[in-house]
């Protein structure tokens, strides 16, 4: 069964250093989202991505962030400069465009710790 | 607005029993509502899902419950096992491709 993979499972980093992290959504999705989830809290929303373009972004998803699609299967979220607050589970979410459907896939996240 | 509301913040039962747990949403423009299951260290995984045209979904043992005019959604988990025990999340989004909104979860332990 399709997947969504991320790597790396656990990135460490030290405050002020950037990060990407990696995600290959299922191939035949289209839409692509970075959500994030620190621990023991909920699963916020950071941005979603279509057609090469930012659809929607949060609040939280400033200009410390940002996200690219570099080849025909990568989707990538990149932090400039970590804080101590960006310690968190980031997922990578992909879903296909259909009219009637709305189903997002998940990833198995990516632990990122800032020292 | 964009809250989803989910009780109870944590759940016991036993091996068997019924496991319910409950979301409530303001946002009427939302359509979809799903359900997804996560365990320790790995990602939330898609479990059941409806939209407001139908009151009920059944997959196997979970069941969704929907009332549009109570702006409330409910899992059922029947015959509860010890390996559905992790932590459920509902969610909600008001149209195809857009974000979903959580809850903040419920951790469900199922004991033998």
């Amino acid at each position: 069964e399709p997947e969504v993979t991320q790597t790396p499972s656990h990135q460490v980093t030290q405050m002020g250093q950037e990060v990407i992290l990696r995600c290959v959504p299922i191939s035949n999705h289209l839409y692509f989202y970075w959500y994030r989830q620190i621990l023991g809290q909920k699963v916020e929303f950071l941005v979603s991505f279509y057609n090469n373009e930012i659809s929607e972004k949060s609040e939280i998803f400033d200009d410390q962030f940002s996200v690219e699609r570099p080849d025909g299967s990568n989707f990538t979220l990149k932090i400039r400069s970590t804080k101590l607050e960006d310690s968190a589970m980031y997922f990578c979410a992909s879903s296909p465009l259909a009219g009637d459907s709305y189903e997002q896939y998940f990833g198995p996240g990516t632990r990122l710790t800032v020292t | 607005q964009q809250q989803v509301k989910q009780s109870p913040q944590s759940l016991i039962v036993q091996k068997g029993g019924i496991s319910i747990i409950n979301c409530a949403y303001e946002n009427t423009a939302f359509d979809y509502f799903p359900w997804y299951q996560q365990f320790p260290g790995k990602g939330p995984a898609l479990l059941i899902a409806i939209r407001p045209d139908v009151s009920e979904k059944k997959e196997g043992r979970f069941t969704i419950s929907f009332n549009k005019s109570a702006k409330q959604f409910s899992l059922h988990i029947m015959d509860s096992q010890p390996g559905d025990s992790a932590t459920y999340f509902c969610a909600a989004s008001n149209r195809g491709n857009t974000p979903l909104v959580f809850g903040k979860g419920t951790r469900l332990s199922v004991i033998a």
